[in-house]
């Protein structure tokens, strides 16, 4: 079974520049999540998806991130501008979904943005 | 505020001993507690769940004990090797799902 794919792997921006990010998840996965996880701390959930609702953005700076997962499958989160703050792993995880504690999610090798 | 505190940032240990990591949560009341290992440029990978009701659950060489008064829970891998080393999260889960995780034990076990 293929897990979660992310890409691009690295990326490199100056501040004030765009950036995306892709994730495609594991197949048949209904929830997918997006977390940043800065060098030295744990993940940090940015936004999920329940196929292609958002079901918790409270973590998400609105004012410069942006997530879609159109048709309920693959994901982007774009950042404009970035910051120097956002330098980070985004880590792409998804689940099949399930009620109660047996939803295990599935993360992807993630994408380190380096802001400079 | 919710704070999650994970014993030390590095924990090194001799090869085939236990070792013995610390998750520590306040202001949370969490559903079920998780683990998972992380090693580098890799995402995390789920190793263990333990619900709030349940003292104990063991997986292979690993153990988890959650103490919801003591608002702890311990994550133990016994005869442990040089391939066990790696970071390892734990994570809370409330009512919601959502994860929240710890900032990490990174553990490396000598030969």
């Amino acid at each position: 079974e293929a897990g979660v794919a992310q890409s691009p792997r690295y990326k490199i921006i100056e501040k004030r520049q765009s950036v995306a990010f892709w994730c495609n998840p594991i197949s048949g996965h209904a929830t997918l999540y997006w977390y940043q996880q800065i060098l030295g701390q744990g993940p940090k959930l940015l936004i999920q998806f329940q196929n292609n609702g958002v079901v918790d953005d409270s973590q998400l700076p609105k004012d410069r991130f942006s997530a879609e997962r159109l048709k309920g499958v693959d994901s982007t989160l774009k950042i404009q501008p970035a910051k120097l703050e956002d330098s980070a792993v985004y880590l792409c995880a998804s689940s099949l979904g399930l009620a109660g504690d047996s939803d295990t999610q599935y993360f992807g090798p993630g994408t380190r943005l380096t802001v400079l | 505020s919710q704070k999650i505190e994970q014993n030390s940032e590095a924990l090194n240990i001799q090869e085939g001993k236990t070792a013995t990591l610390t998750c520590n949560y306040t202001n949370y009341s969490p559903a079920y507690l998780q683990w998972y290992r992380q090693d580098p440029g890799r995402g995390p990978v789920f190793l263990l769940l333990i619900r709030e009701n349940e003292k104990e659950k063991r997986k292979e060489r690993l153990k988890v004990t959650f103490d919801t008064t003591l608002k702890q829970s311990l994550f133990h891998i016994t005869a442990s090797q040089p391939a066990d080393s790696a970071t390892y999260l734990c994570a809370l889960t409330g009512s919601a799902r959502q994860l929240t995780f710890g900032s990490g034990t990174q553990l490396t076990v000598l030969p």
